[in-house]
């Protein structure tokens, strides 16, 4: 049972333009999100989370977005980078909205390429 | 460096045979956790440890085994590995800062069993 999940496999984006990655979960206990980028032969790096007490975080160049009563959530990356090509991997877990959580579910991984 | 370090890299054994995946970190970090990459099925979490002596199961914990001794190194232990559990291994530790948490993963560790 799938818990989070990414159902787009891949994305691809030219350079410049919007990068949009979706993530839809089922489990309505999910209060905290993380987006992580892996690059090949590496291990996940952080990228950017959120709380269920908003709706929308940005850093950078990256925002995401959620949608509690649709139970979805999406990474924007603004401009896309050829840089940015890579796997990209959203996170949920349940912790009464603090971060000390312990159990974390991924979602299935969306490879992202940015053409130049 | 701040870093999570696994060993080894790479890994082929056969069926049955005992085998443990070292992982530390020496971040002073509490949390620590195991995840396995599988095609078309993301990372998914197989044991965490919140602390020393402290570990629970994750989504997938069948067939492994953990320990936490001590702070900095939390080892992964297949006392009978099968194949199905080939695929790319990684564990992590965790930083708390601010109310915002970061994970930090160590490079990985590519099982084949036989």
């Amino acid at each position: 049972d799938q818990q989070v999940k990414q159902n787009s496999p891949s994305l691809s984006v030219q350079e410049g333009r919007i990068s949009i990655l979706n993530c839809d979960y089922t489990n309505s206990m999910f209060d905290y999100f993380l987006w992580y980028k892996k690059y090949p032969a590496e291990g996940p790096t952080f990228l950017i989370s959120i709380s269920s007490i908003k709706d929308k975080n940005e850093d950078g160049r990256f925002t995401v977005f959620l949608n509690k009563s649709a139970k979805h959530l999406s990474l924007h990356i603004v401009p896309s980078q050829p840089g940015d090509s890579a796997v990209y991997f959203c996170a949920a877990t349940s912790n009464a909205g603090g971060t000390s959580y312990g159990k974390l579910t991924f979602g299935q991984g969306t490879i992202l390429t940015v053409h130049p | 460096e701040a870093q999570v370090t696994q060993n080894p890299r790479y890994l082929i054994t056969v069926t049955g045979k005992k085998l443990t995946v070292t992982c530390s970190q020496n971040m002073n970090h509490e949390y620590m956790s195991w995840y396995r990459q599988d095609p078309g099925l993301g990372l998914r979490q197989i044991y965490y440890s919140m602390n020393v002596e402290v570990t629970d199961k994750g989504d997938v914990p069948e067939g492994y085994k953990v320990s936490r001794k001590e702070k900095r190194n939390f080892p992964l232990i297949l006392e009978s590995p099968s194949p199905n559990q080939t695929s790319l291994y990684f564990c992590a530790s965790r930083e708390l800062q601010g109310g915002r948490e970061k994970l930090f993963f160590g490079s990985g560790t590519q099982l084949s069993v036989l």
